[in-house]
């Protein structure tokens, strides 16, 4: 149980598209989802909490107007690059958790996505 | 503010010898703490968590951690290690309240080599 998808698994756009990567938990409702970014050879960096229904929380120094996230519903969050560039190229990795009385047991405990590779030439 | 420091970026060891993954944290309020592995080009995979109990915490594929309070860490062991553990090992912390966000180390390579 507890399964977290992501898809596309790789893709690679032209600079100046927009780019849309989806998180998907497929056995358990997500209360809330967490978008990572991973560069080479670096830990995971937070960019931000998503709440279905409510609106993301950016960590400081991302671009909420550049990284659109929606949480629609409680399987489903989306991540979308708008305008990307080269600098934007890097290993994006949701998380998703559950919540209430089924939650309870895990508490603070995450489930992660295999993770998207995007490549901006 | 949670930190979690990692000091080894690289753990080369043989094939069957044991192994310690060193782990420190440092936070003004009580946190949860995680050991993840992730295999190139994947996701992190839950190893071990520490919420409260027994200190001494055993995961997945052969691996424990314990927590020391006193020290503030959460070293990550396996007696044996197999060609199969090689990947990168990251160890998190989260907070005890609503947010659960997970502050990562830096990450440990543990490279097994026959």
């Amino acid at each position: 149980g507890a399964v977290v998808s992501q898809h596309p698994s790789r893709v690679i756009c032209k600079s100046g598209t927009s780019v849309k990567i989806e998180c998907r938990s497929l056995d358990f409702q997500a209360t809330t989802m967490f978008w990572y970014r991973q560069f080479p050879k670096q830990s995971l960096m937070l960019m931000a909490t998503s709440n279905e229904g409510s609106k993301a929380t950016y960590e400081q120094g991302v671009e909420k107007d550049k990284f659109l996230i929606n949480h629609a519903s409680l399987t489903l969050s989306t991540l979308t690059v708008t305008s990307a560039h080269p600098e934007d190229s890097s290993f994006y990795i949701c998380s998703a958790r559950t919540g209430g009385l089924a939650g309870a047991a895990l508490l603070g405990e995450q489930y992660f996505g295999p993770g998207t590779r995007l490549t901006v030439t | 503010a949670q930190s979690v420091t990692q000091l080894d970026s690289q753990v080369p060891v043989f094939e069957e010898a044991p192994v310690e993954l060193r782990c420190n944290y440092s936070s003004s309020v009580s946190v949860y703490l995680f050991w993840y592995v992730q295999y190139p080009n994947q996701g992190l995979q839950l190893l071990l968590k520490y919420l409260s109990g027994s200190t001494l915490v055993k995961g997945i594929n052969g691996f424990e951690a314990e927590f020391n309070k006193s020290q503030t860490s959460f070293h990550l062991r396996k007696p044996s290690v197999h060609i199969s553990d090689t990947a990168e090992y990251f160890c998190a912390v989260s907070r005890m309240d609503s947010s659960y966000k997970l502050i990562f180390g830096s990450g440990t390579r543990l490279l097994v080599r026959p």
